[in-house]
């Protein structure tokens, strides 16, 4: 069965720093990879998947993430942190053929 | 504005009671998927319908129950309810059944049993 550790429960980052949230997978075969945010009294929004390609993939409000296949990770990347980036953060992970599989999730807290 | 519907926004009822959710997917989107968000449990997957079939089952306890209608819309019954079924229900759309598409969530249903 897949499943996903966000290892880190808080990120405090300064604003216009870089943030990385971390996340790492288990699954059979090649994975689909996803990263949503939830912003308060909110539904998850859709930020970014890699599915195959390039191991650098580009999203939605500057975010990135790097696809590592060695190392299970999957690593959500932003070179400079707004305030309103603060949110919760999750990754999520499916082999192709079952429902996606989500993290704990990572609160993000960008310090003006 | 995810183009993702739920009704109602809140919901206040008691132990033993019944409800029922409401979801409507995005224009054109086949596939639903109910989730339910609590403190102590993150983020779990309860059951995915697609095209008025159910397509996955989730950790849905024998209390709940869904459907998908002709129209699209998702139901989401729960029943003989307990304390700790408080919690945030999400409901979300995808295009097709694909696992690989992304996505589209609506803002959420908060229960809470009293």
């Amino acid at each position: 069965a897949q499943s996903v550790a966000q290892p880190e429960d808080q990120v405090n980052v300064a604003e216009g720093n870089p943030l990385t949230v971390k996340c790492t997978y288990s699954v059979s075969g090649n994975p689909y990879l996803f990263w949503y945010v939830q912003y308060p009294n909110r539904g998850l929004q859709f930020l970014l998947k890699y599915i195959t390609g390039d191991n650098l993939v580009k999203g939605s409000y500057g975010f990135e993430a790097e696809f590592n296949k060695s190392q299970t990770s999957f690593h959500l990347k932003k070179p400079s942190a707004l305030v309103s980036d603060s949110a919760l953060y999750f990754c999520a992970v499916t082999p192709g053929n079952t429902p996606l599989v989500f993290g704990k999730g990572t609160r993000l807290s960008v310090i003006a | 504005d995810s183009g993702v519907t739920q009704t109602p926004k809140h919901l206040i009822t008691a132990t033993g009671q019944r409800v029922t959710l409401r979801c409507s997917p995005r224009s054109g989107d086949l596939s639903v998927y109910w989730y339910q968000q609590s403190l102590d449990q993150g983020l779990q997957f309860l059951i995915q319908y697609y095209n008025g079939e159910e397509r996955a089952k989730g950790n849905i306890l024998e209390r709940f129950s869904a459907q998908q209608f002709p129209d699209l819309h998702s139901e989401l019954n729960l029943s003989s309810l307990e304390l700790g079924d408080s919690a945030l229900y999400f409901c979300a759309s995808s295009a097709l059944g694909l696992e690989g598409y992304e996505q589209y969530f609506g803002p959420g249903t908060r229960l809470t049993v009293t």
